[in-house]
Formats: structure tokens, sequence, C-alpha cells
């Protein structure tokens, strides 16, 4: 699977949008970019992946730039509870067993 | 979305013990199901791979012997963590996945495992 680079971490403003970058420059044709979050002490949740159009859905939408290099998660209103490390994943489908395999992430502060 | 059930939240025990760590998915068929662990302030690895029937994959570095993981049915899978010592200590998450295309990984709320 192709590696990801992500910031470590960001601040946001509560009520302002957040914006979450990912580089991935040697993603596949057939790799989708995943994003999951994960609150302090808590297992890791979804929150949306695409492979080259973007998405939006209750949680946040997903750029994917043309060349699939790089995308950004965003959060349109981030609130104290959005508060949690984010990872940006690429992911076949299909081969390597489906193992997800976590990066750093990127650590977001929302403040109030 | 589909649920997946870890249990316990969290254990504490005596070096040298054994403990076993429950994972279930509660709506949906699993076919695969991971098992990772956390140290704190660091990402989740990977530990092993379990099909269910068939023997666990492990990822390069962890003893089968040591965690060893039982996936007997499509919504079961248990991580049991032998003669555990106090580096052992650890979050361990598991997740589960279904047989559906484009499917996400459902992920447990993790167990807190203190070895004394």
């Amino acid at each position: 699977d192709a590696k990801t680079t992500q910031p470590p971490s960001m601040d946001c403003a509560e009520g302002r949008a957040a914006n979450l970058p990912c580089n991935h420059s040697t993603i596949s044709g057939n790799e989708y970019v995943y994003w999951y979050r994960q609150i302090h002490s808590q297992g890791p949740q979804y929150i949306i992946h695409g492979l080259k159009n973007n998405e939006t859905n209750e949680m946040a939408s997903l750029i994917i730039t043309e060349d699939r290099k790089s995308s950004t998660l965003i959060l349109p209103h981030a609130t104290l509870r959005d508060t949690a490390v984010y990872y940006c994943i690429v992911r076949a489908l299909n081969t390597g067993g489906f193992k997800t395999i976590f990066g750093a992430g990127t650590r977001l502060f929302v403040k109030a | 979305g589909a649920v997946v059930s870890q249990h316990p939240s969290r254990v504490i025990c005596k070096s040298g013990t054994s403990v076993k760590i429950e994972c279930r998915s509660l709506d949906f068929q699993a076919t695969t199901m991971f098992w990772y662990r956390q140290f704190p302030k660091q990402s989740l690895m990977l530990m092993a791979t379990s099909n269910e029937g068939s023997k666990a994959t492990y990822e390069q570095g962890v003893e089968k012997d040591k965690f060893l993981i039982n996936h007997a049915s499509l919504t079961l899978s248990t991580l049991t963590v032998t003669s555990a010592h106090p580096e052992d200590s650890s979050f361990y998450i598991c997740s589960a996945r279904g047989d559906s295309l484009n499917e996400k990984l459902f992920f447990g709320s993790g167990t807190q495992l203190s070895v004394l």
C-alpha cells in the first residue's frame, strides 16, 4: 500500500472549517483514500473514503486532487468533540489481505 | 454503521497470567478480523489478521505463541495474551470487515491491558 504523509498536528478554532492535508504521491490506480479518526482511548472511527471524485457525507468532505497525489479532509464546522488524531490511509480493496496500515496521523486540536 | 463490540474495555492482571480479549461483530458477518496494539501517543500497529476458520497471519515481529488468536465463527474473534508481562501492557484494538466491496473497517472500542 502507498505511503501517506500528514502534518503531525494542527489547530482549528471552534466553528471554523478544519482542513487536514494528506500527501500520497505513490498512490496506485486501484487504491482508495480512507480517513479515520481516533478520539483519545477509543477505537478508530471511519469518516469517509474515495477513489478520485470528491466525496461528502454527514461528517466531512474529501477533496482529492486530479492527479490523486494528495487529498484534503474538510470538517466544515469543527467542534471541540472533533479533537482527535486523524489518519489518512490509502488501500486497495482486494490486495494485501485487506490490511489497513496506520501512519502517524494528524493530531487536530479544536480550540474554543 | 456496523457495530463491533470488544470486551473487556479494561483489564488489570498479574504478571504471568493469561488474558483473553473478545471481539464480536454484532450486525454483520466478519470474514476477516484484525488485531492492533497501540502504545501511548503512538499509532496503531497491526499485529495479525484472522480469517474465520483458518489460522491467523501474524505481522513480522509478533510472537504467535504469545498472542493466540482464534476466529472460530463469523462473529467472534479472540486474542489471548499468554503469560503476560508488564511490557505487554498496551491498548489492544480489534477491527472487522464484511464481504461487500468498498467496505470500511469497523473498530472495537479497545481494551486497555495493564500487567502488574
